[in-house]
Formats: C-alpha cells, structure tokens, sequence
C-alpha cells in the first residue's frame, strides 16, 4: 500500500543519453512535484503539476521534461544527461488546493548517476 | 539567492539531550513553517509545522518557536533519542504548495 512510488530506484546511465523516472501516488491527491536533491541534500523543487496542468515550472533546463498522464501519475524525462544531472529526484504529491498547509508526500527517491 | 538559511550544517547530541536546529527567511510572503525529517536512503517527511500567527507548536517531543518580527523560527527535540538521527529540513512557503527548503542539518544523537 506504497502512498508515493517511484521507478527505478537506482539509474546508472552514461552521458548523452536520454531516460525516464516514473512516478504513481494512490493517494488521491491532484497535485504533484519533482524535487531534485544535490550531493549536499540540497532539496530544490523543479516541477509541480495540479491534476495534469503544470502549475510550477522552475528554472530547469529544457532537457528536463515532466509529463502527467493522469493525476495519479508524473514521469519525467531527460534528454542528453549530463554529469551535473547526477542527484537524487524525488516525486511527491499533495492535495490541491489555494491553501498552502497541505502535506506533500515524498517517494522513496530515484538516484541517477551519470558517468 | 537562499531564501531560507538553516543552520547548523550537522550537530551530534548525546542521547536524552536537546537537539536545537534554526532557520531564518527573507521572503515576507511566508506563511507556512513545515519541518521535513529525512532518514538515509528514504524520501522526506514531514514532522511538524506552524503557521506565523502562533509563536509556539508543540507535538511530543517535538516543538517549533516561530519569531516572525525576527524571521526566525527554530525545532527543538527534546529528550533527543538515537532514532532521530536524520536530516531535518526547514521550509516555508507563501502560498501554492510551492516550498522553499532550508540546507538541511544532520543530526547524530550518541548513546
């Protein structure tokens, strides 16, 4: 009964190539993110979509690309990896709305390591 | 710019201590104080937080004290426990479920 879940958990890939995280949440939630988190744990937001419009859009390269199918779920692909795109990204999600005390609910993480 | 300052970068406290952890912000606009704990190979989760129109949030052991004419606001563990060692984030945000996450600080609590 995983809330937030994310493939894969590991990424090992070489520079240049292009790959996908997908990201599903049985949570019920419209609103969901990708957070980017640096060798220094620093946790960045990049992406958050609210029941499949994107509503956040930070400054990310365009080789960064989020697509939500539905609203339970938000993948993100990236184009022509590059070392600097080597981090932990994690998908979370929250219940929408114009409050902003909603609980965001993080999933266990994908690292990606580029060689 | 880091909008959100957090410090210390990590603290080592000895078991049934008080682990003590702030942050300060700029951005006026915040207005929701969330605490994230992070365990090792595991994604954040939130653990306590407070909006600016109270001064104190206390859960268990756990208490936020917001200072919101100094844009501060700190968590304090008490009785600190060797299953708190973690990373904390602070956060806050202005609005749209968009959050500003401080550094992070990595707490050790010792036996």
């Amino acid at each position: 009964d995983t809330a937030v879940s994310q493939t894969p958990k590991y990424l090992v890939t070489q520079m240049g190539n292009d790959k996908s995280i997908k990201c599903e949440q049985n949570l019920g939630h419209d609103t969901m993110y990708w957070y980017k988190q640096d060798s220094k744990k620093f946790l960045k937001i990049m992406f958050s979509y609210n029941n499949k419009e994107l509503i956040i859009n930070e400054t990310v390269p365009n080789r960064f690309s989020p697509k939500s199918p539905d609203k339970a779920h938000l993948n993100l692909h990236i184009n022509s990896l590059e070392l600097g795109d080597s981090a932990v990204y994690f998908c979370a999600s929250s219940q929408a709305g114009l409050a902003a005390y909603n609980e965001q609910f993080f999933g266990p993480g994908t690292r990606l390591t580029v060689l | 710019q880091q909008q959100v300052k957090q410090s210390p970068q990590s603290l080592i406290v000895q078991k049934g201590g008080i682990s003590i952890i702030n942050c300060a912000y700029e951005n006026t606009a915040f207005d929701y104080f969330p605490w994230y704990q992070q365990f090792p190979g595991k994604g954040p989760a939130l653990l306590i937080a407070i909006r600016p129109d109270v001064s104190e949030k206390k859960e268990g052991r756990f208490t936020i004290s917001f200072n919101k004419s100094a844009k501060q606001f700190s968590l304090h563990i008490m009785d600190s426990q060797p299953g708190d060692s973690a990373t904390y984030f602070c956060a806050a945000t202005g609005g749209g479920n968009k959050l500003t996450f401080g550094t992070g600080t990595q707490l050790k609590v010792e036996l």
